[in-house]
């Protein structure tokens, strides 16, 4: 069964760090590129970042919001990407998904979701 | 950035309705358009990817249109497993971006 469990995510204060862990199965991790999306309670799908394969050079690539602070990397020998998440602001309470990407750049395999909650 | 402005951001509709949601983007995206259906609750689903592609397993009674700037999503007869909140989502450039959102209810 092709899968994405996340892990990691809990309770932290303000300028606080979190890395949360997302472990693949059912396809080939290392030949895809994965993702972060995450959602505030009520509110709508915000994209936080993305890392490639090695083929191409495990790029990264993230949102304004959190370029700086956050952190994606991957561990193909395990099946697992990563979001290491540093000062940790209010504002980045959200349910964290990790998620597949395709060829045609559509989220095809999501994770069931973790939630960070950053508390001042 | 490129917005993704979907309308309405609420509709109200009865099983056996057609329904279609519109998602504009701020600038001109070729056809890198998905749309996904949320639950309460669940993660997205991808329904629809490259405007028009049916995502495997989905029914057939979804349908996406549309490149460039205007697409929309189609339900042809709505199931009441459909009731649900609709994203679209851009993939022509970074960061990628994904409308507000159009909740489906009962009516």
């Amino acid at each position: 069964e092709v899968q994405l469990v996340e892990s990691g995510g809990g309770l932290v204060q303000t300028g606080g760090s979190l890395k949360l862990a997302c472990a693949a199965s059912g396809f080939t991790f290392s030949g895809s590129a994965m993702h972060w999306v995450r959602q505030a309670s009520g509110k709508g799908l915000e994209w936080v970042g993305r890392i490639r394969s090695k083929t191409n050079s495990y790029a990264t690539t993230y949102a304004a919001s959190v370029k700086g602070r956050f952190t994606v990397s991957r561990d193909d020998s395990k099946n697992t990407a990563y979001l290491q998440m540093n000062s940790l602001k209010t504002e980045d309470t959200a349910v964290y998904y990790c998620v597949r990407v395709t060829n045609e750049d559509a989220f095809d395999i999501w994770g069931q979701g973790t939630m960070v909650t950053v508390s001042s | 950035d490129i917005q993704m402005t979907q309308s309405p951001s609420s509709v109200s509709a009865s099983v056996g309705d057609r329904v279609t949601i519109t998602c504009r983007a701020s600038q001109p995206i070729s056809s890198w358009l998905a749309w996904y259906q949320q639950k309460p609750g669940k993660a997205p689903k991808l329904l629809i990817y490259a405007a028009s592609s049916l995502q495997s397993g989905v029914p057939s009674r979804f349908s996406g249109s549309g490149s460039g700037t205007d697409f929309t999503l189609t339900i042809s007869s709505l199931q009441p497993e459909d009731f649900a909140t609709y994203y679209c989502q851009q993939a022509n450039s970074f960061p990628i971006t994904f409308g507000q959102g159009t909740r489906l209810e009962i009516k």
